[in-house]
């Protein structure tokens, strides 16, 4: 059963950091590209960054690009994201999520993890 | 960036009704367009791939469909487990992105 688990979330003061991580269970994690997206309170879903499955190829969209770096560590199958110079706007649950090994759509999903990022 | 308008916002009808829930692509994505159930406090659960292939598990009342730059979610016999709000995905081009989600409530 493909499981991931996400932890490091938490209350964190507008301009600090702080490091998500996902770890993946239940399949070859080495073999698939990897997603963090994330939902503001009551908001829709927004796409945050991906990484293929080797770890070479990143991606981002303007919003966090510059702020947020997607990593993994494929001997420990887990994701991480390190979010840097957090914006009140970064408040969301974020979701990891697998992505289908074309990099298209996200097959599973997390059950996320709140990140609250206010003074 | 490729947007994704999606309609209705909110929509409610009775059980074995038929729903159907439309995503506008701005620009031409093929069939680079997937579903998602989001069910109330529940992480996203994906429901069609590729404009209309059925996910795993996914249950045989739900299909999708595509005409041009149009995509389509329809519900078949509607059941009370189908409420929660949908969203679809564009996955052509990064930054990939969401349509605004349908809130689908029983009458």
């Amino acid at each position: 059963e493909v499981q991931l688990v996400e932890s490091g979330g938490g209350l964190v003061q507008p301009g600090r950091s702080l490091k998500l991580s996902c770890a993946a269970s239940g399949f070859t994690f080495s073999s698939f590209p990897m997603a963090w997206v994330r939902q503001a309170p009551k908001k829709g879903l927004e796409w945050v960054a991906s990484i293929s499955s080797g770890g070479g190829g990143t991606y981002y969209p303007d919003s966090v690009k510059g702020r947020f770096t997607i990593s993994r560590d494929n001997a420990k199958s887990t994701l991480y994201l390190q979010m840097d110079s957090l914006r009140s706007e970064d408040t969301a649950s974020y979701y990891c999520a697998r992505h289908e090994p074309q990099l298209t759509h996200f097959d599973y999903w997390g059950q996320g993890v709140m990140v609250t990022v206010s003074s | 960036d490729i947007q994704m308008t999606q309609s209705p916002a909110s929509l409610s009808a009775s059980l074995e009704e038929i729903v159907t829930i439309t995503c506008q692509a701005s620009q031409d994505i093929g069939n680079y367009l997937s579903w998602y159930q989001q069910k109330l406090g529940k992480s996203p659960q994906l429901l069609i791939h590729s404009a209309t292939s059925l996910a795993d598990g996914v249950p045989s009342r739900f299909s999708g469909s595509r005409s041009g730059t149009q995509y389509s979610l329809k519900i078949n016999r509607l059941q009370v487990e189908d409420t929660g709000i949908y969203y679809c995905l564009q996955h052509y081009s990064a930054p990939w992105t969401f349509g605004g989600g349908t809130k689908l409530e029983l009458k």
